[in-house]
C-alpha cells in the first residue's frame, strides 16, 4: 500500500505566479489535511477536506491560499501571486477517518521556494 | 489558545546514552498528546501518542514518554540510543474537540556520536 504522495517534491516560482501542490492520499483514506511548516518553525495545520467538502480552513491564509479535494483526483493547494513569505514546506496528509485514535500519514512534502 | 514548546533545537548524544526530548504544553483543556519523528526528506511517522489513557506511553523503536498533568509536560525517552535514531523529532497537542488538527512544537533535532 503506498503512502501518501505528493509532487513536486520541490517547486521553485518567481513572485506573482501560482503554485499548486498536489496530495494523493493513502489508498482508502478520504481525510486530507495539510500543514505548512516555516523554516524554523513547527508545522502549522492549514485545512482539513473530505472528498469535495472543506471541513475546517481556520489554519488558511485569508487570501490568495485555496484548497480542494475532488470526487476524483488529488487534493490539490493552490497558491496564487506567491510572494517571498510563501516559501515552506507544505506537508499533506490523511486518514482513514477523524477520530483521534486514527493516525494522520503524512507525505514526504513540496518545498516551495518564491524567488 | 493551545501551543507546544520543545526545548533544545538540538540534542547530541553518544551512541547506547539515555536520549531524552523535552516537550511542555499549554491547554485549557485535555489535551491529546503526540511524537512524530521525521528523517530527511520523508514525511512525519507517529512515533506514540497519549489519549487520556496510561500515562506512560510505550511507542515504536524502544521509545517511551510520560505525561505528567502537573508539570504539562510529555518529554520522549529512549533508554539506548542508536544512530538510526538520528533524526528530527516533534511534539504535537491537539484538542478532542478538534483532534485532527494537530499544533506542532518547533522540533528537536537528535544526533548521535558513535
Amino acid at each position: 500500500n503506498a503512502g501518501v504522495m505528493q509532487n513536486p517534491r520541490h517547486l521553485v516560482r518567481r513572485r506573482g505566479q501560482e503554485a499548486r501542490l498536489r496530495c494523493s492520499p493513502m489508498k482508502g483514506h478520504s481525510h486530507v489535511y495539510w500543514y505548512r511548516q516555516l523554516p524554523e518553525e513547527g508545522l502549522k495545520f492549514m485545512v482539513y477536506l473530505q472528498k469535495e467538502n472543506i471541513i475546517d480552513e481556520s489554519g488558511m491564509p485569508k487570501e490568495r491560499f485555496s484548497a480542494e479535494f475532488p470526487k476524483e483526483g488529488p487534493s490539490i493547494l493552490r497558491i496564487q501571486q506567491v510572494v517571498r513569505g510563501d516559501s515552506a514546506a507544505y506537508f499533506c496528509a490523511s486518514s482513514p477517518t477523524t477520530g483521534v485514535l486514527d493516525e494522520q500519514f503524512f507525505g514526504p512534502g513540496t518545498r516551495l521556494t518564491v524567488l | 489558545a493551545q501551543s507546544v514548546t520543545q526545548l533544545g533545537s538540538h540534542v547530541s548524544v553518544s551512541e547506547g546514552a539515555l536520549v531524552l526530548l523535552r516537550c511542555n504544553y499549554s491547554s485549557s483543556v485535555p489535551p491529546y498528546l503526540f511524537w512524530y519523528v521525521q528523517y530527511p526528506n520523508q514525511g512525519l511517522q507517529l512515533l506514540l501518542k497519549y489519549t487520556s489513557a496510561a500515562t506512560l506511553v510505550k511507542g515504536i523503536n524502544g521509545f517511551e514518554a510520560e505525561f505528567k498533568k502537573s508539570e504539562t509536560s510529555f518529554h520522549l525517552t529512549k533508554p539506548s540510543a542508536h544512530m538510526s535514531d538520528a533524526a528530527e523529532y516533534f511534539c504535537a497537542v491537539s484538542r478532542m474537540d478538534s483532534s485532527y488538527k494537530l499544533i506542532f512544537g518547533s522540533g528537536t533535532r537528535l544526533l548521535v556520536r558513535p
